[in-house]
């Protein structure tokens, strides 16, 4: 079965501060993608970056960084220095089919 | 920019109610989604459609139906709206060949009293 697990429910930190994301997922599937969205208090959430399972390369944007390691199934996002605009729930997704298999999401909360 | 919008922000209504939500997307998409949001479970897929009266259950559909009659808008029906589906439903849409990167409306915010 495909699964996505995002292990960390609410994350706090004070502005600055780098914070990493943690993902692990589980498919039987050899080609499949994983994504990063974002959900701001607004609600809408929002398309960070998409990975497939051919590329392991590292991909940073900005400050924020991703790390795919296909060895323990992960696909970690670390923001650095972050900002109180960060503050959000982030979703960790996998594609299954047409549609996509979410994790439960991690709440960030970013002080000032 | 892609938009996708859905009829109302916040929607209160009582049990055994029919209740209809739409969404609207203006990017000519040929996936539309159907989620629903819930503290600590994340996004569940209730249904999707990839084309014109066209549809597929999710992983939760019980107690849901959807209409797509045109390509613009996804209905999702609760024929007889419980307590338990007072959740917040988001939209998506997506091309059909990047149905990876699905657009999300704001969502609605159901109370079902």
């Amino acid at each position: 079965a495909q699964k996505v697990t995002q292990a960390q429910t609410e994350i706090s930190v004070v502005e600055k501060e780098d914070v990493t994301l943690d993902c692990v997922y589980e498919t039987r599937d050899t080609t499949y993608y994983l994504f990063w969205y974002k959900q701001p208090p607004s609600g809408e959430l929002v398309f960070l970056i998409r990975r497939n399972s051919f590329d392991e390369q590292n991909e940073i944007s900005g400050r924020y960084s991703w790390n795919f390691q296909k060895s323990t199934s992960s696909f970690n996002f670390t923001i650095t220095a972050s900002q109180v605009v960060d503050s959000a729930v982030y979703f960790c997704a996998l594609k299954q089919g047409t549609a996509l298999i979410f994790g439960k999401g991690t709440t960030l909360s970013v002080s000032s | 920019d892609v938009k996708v919008t859905q009829s109302s922000r916040y929607l209160v209504k009582r049990t055994g109610e029919k209740v209809f939500l739409e969404c609207v997307q203006d990017m000519d998409h040929e996936n539309m989604f159907w989620y629903r949001q819930d503290p600590g479970l994340g996004l569940r897929l209730i249904y999707f459609s990839y084309d014109v009266k066209m549809k597929e259950k999710g992983d939760i559909p019980e107690g849901y139906s959807v209409s797509r009659e045109k390509k613009e808008r996804f209905s999702l029906i609760l024929e007889s709206a419980s307590t338990n589906q007072t959740s917040m439903y988001l939209c998506a849409s997506s091309f059909s060949g990047r149905a990876y990167e699905q657009f999300f409306g704001p969502g609605t915010r159901l109370t079902v009293l």
